[in-house]
C-alpha cells in the first residue's frame, strides 16, 4: 500500500481535460510545497513533469499544471492527446518516515 | 541538463547479490544526490534510498535496511547500488535518478532489469 493515494485510473477524450489527485497527510503533501509529478510512458523510464507543486521544467508542455490544497495535490492535463496515455505518479518527502514516498500511480487512457 | 546511463540487465540466483551502476554526465556530479527507485513488473514505483554525491551520506528505506548499500565514485561520476540476499520478490527494473534537496528526481536512468531465479 502506497503512502500517497491516487486513483488507479482516469480517462478522457482528445481535447478534454482531466485531473489526477494525490492525497497524503500533513507529514508529506500537506507539510511541504515540494510535491512532484512523473509521467511514465509505456516501457519507458519516468520523466519529471511538475515540481514544487506547480512548476514545469523546461520543455514540458503548458498543458500540464499542478496545484495543492491541504493534504491533496492535483495534476491537471488540458487538451488531452493520445500521446498523453501513460502512468502518472506523484512523489514527495515524508518527514515523519524520513523517506521519499510515491503515490500508487494513475493510468491515463485517452479514448 | 544531465544524463544518467545505467549498466545492463542482470540474471541472478536466489541468495546472490547484484550491483548496478549509474554513470552521470552533463552536470557537476557532487552538486546533486542520487536516488534509487525500483519497479516490479506491472507495479508502481518503490523508493529504495538516496546518497549524497557530495559527502556520501545515505538514507535507505527501512524495508531494505541491511541488504542494500549505495555508493558513489566522484572520480568517474558514477553511483552504485548493491542489493544482497536476493529473492524472487527483488525481480524488478531498477532506476537511478538525480535528486535535488529532497524536492524532485530528474533525469532518470534508462533502468536496469534484474531478474532473480531459483
Amino acid at each position: 500500500q502506497s503512502a500517497l493515494t491516487q486513483p488507479a485510473s482516469v480517462s478522457g477524450s482528445p481535447g478534454q481535460w482531466i485531473t489526477i489527485s494525490c492525497t497524503g497527510t500533513s507529514s508529506d503533501v500537506g507539510g511541504y510545497n515540494s510535491v512532484s509529478w512523473y509521467q511514465q510512458l509505456p516501457g519507458k523510464a519516468p520523466k519529471l513533469i511538475i515540481y514544487d507543486v506547480a512548476t514545469r521544467p523546461s520543455g514540458v508542455s503548458n498543458r500540464f499544471s499542478g496545484s495543492k490544497s491541504g493534504n491533496t495535490a492535483s495534476l491537471i492535463i488540458t487538451g488531452l492527446q493520445t500521446g498523453d496515455e501513460a502512468d502518472y505518479y506523484c512523489g514527495t518527502w515524508d518527514n515523519s518516515l524520513s523517506a521519499w514516498v510515491f503515490g500508487g500511480g494513475t493510468k491515463l487512457t485517452v479514448l | 541538463q544531465g544524463q544518467l546511463v545505467q549498466s545492463g540487465a542482470e540474471v541472478k540466483k536466489s541468495g546472490a547479490s547484484v550491483k548496478v551502476s549509474c554513470k552521470a554526465s552533463g552536470y557537476n556530479f557532487p552538486d546533486y544526490d542520487i536516488y534509487w527507485v525500483r519497479q516490479a513488473r506491472g507495479q508502481g514505483l518503490e523508493w529504495m534510498g538516496w546518497i549524497s554525491s557530495y559527502n556520501r551520506a545515505t538514507k535507505y528505506t527501512e524495508r531494505l535496511q541491511g541488504r542494500v548499500t549505495m555508493t558513489t565514485d566522484t572520480s568517474t561520476s558514477t553511483a552504485y547500488m548493491e542489493l544482497r540476499s536476493l529473492t524472487y520478490d527483488d525481480t524488478a527494473i531498477y532506476y537511478c535518478a538525480r535528486g535535488w534537496k529532497l524536492k524532485w528526481l530528474d533525469p532518470w536512468g534508462q533502468g536496469t532489469l534484474v531478474t532473480v531465479s531459483s
